[in-house]
């Protein structure tokens, strides 16, 4: 009965190469982000979903794309992998955004870029 | 500006001590401030949250003293345990502005047995 579950929980890939992250929550928000923390481990936030809209989109290269299919699902695609990606990323998921209710993480997805 | 400047970036305490993080922020449309508590290969989880109308929130060990006219929160974990050893988050968001957190550069808090 996880809450917010990500898929696969590490990723090692070679530079180039197109991989995609899967993430799914069973809470019933209407709220999706992805966030990446770094080897420092500074937390950011890259995109935010409600209700299958993009709401948040940061400065972000075009290489990663977010598709929302439903809103219990959020998967974050990063083509052209490069060195500098190499980070975790986490999935999350809120009520509806605006009203600053708590952000539920899930377990992290470990990508390193060989 | 939209950062959030937390301190210090570790912290070693004694078990039983009090354990205090700090954090500092300059937009004054930040509104809510939660922190976060991540221990190893977890994700973050929240911890305690306080918006401004109040100067101090506790729950159990753990207490949040907000200082608007300062723009500085603080959290103080008393009689600080081993289980207590992660590293915390603070943040900052507005009301509005789609939920977006602005994190803090993160803790790592180590108590000695």
């Amino acid at each position: 009965d996880t809450a917010v579950s990500q898929t696969p929980k590490y990723l090692v890939t070679q530079m180039g190469n197109d991989k995609s992250i899967k993430c799914e929550q069973n809470l019933g928000h209407d709220t999706m982000y992805w966030y990446k923390q770094d080897s420092k481990k500074f937390l950011k936030i890259m995109f935010s979903y409600n209700n299958k809209e993009l709401i948040i989109n940061e400065t972000v290269p075009n290489r990663f794309s977010p598709k929302s299919p439903d809103k219990a699902h959020l998967n974050l695609h990063i083509n052209s992998l490069e060195l500098g990606d190499s980070a975790v990323y986490f999935c999350a998921s809120s009520t509806p955004s605006g009203i600053q209710e708590t952000q539920y993480f899930g377990p992290g997805t470990r990508l390193l870029v060989l | 500006q939209q950062q959030v400047k937390q301190s210090p970036q570790s912290l070693i305490v004694q078990k039983g001590g009090i354990s205090i993080i700090n954090c500092a922020y300059e937009n004054t449309a930040f509104d809510y401030f939660p922190w976060y508590q991540q221990f190893p290969g977890k994700g973050p989880a929240l911890l305690i949250a306080i918006r401004p109308d109040v100067s101090e929130k506790k729950e159990g060990r753990f207490t949040i003293s907000f200082n608007k006219s300062a723009k500085q929160f603080s959290l103080h974990i008393m009689d600080s345990q081993p289980g207590d050893s992660a590293t915390y988050f603070c943040a900052a968001s507005s009301s509005g502005n789609t939920g977006k957190l602005i994190f803090g550069q993160g803790t790592t808090l180590q108590v000695k047995p």
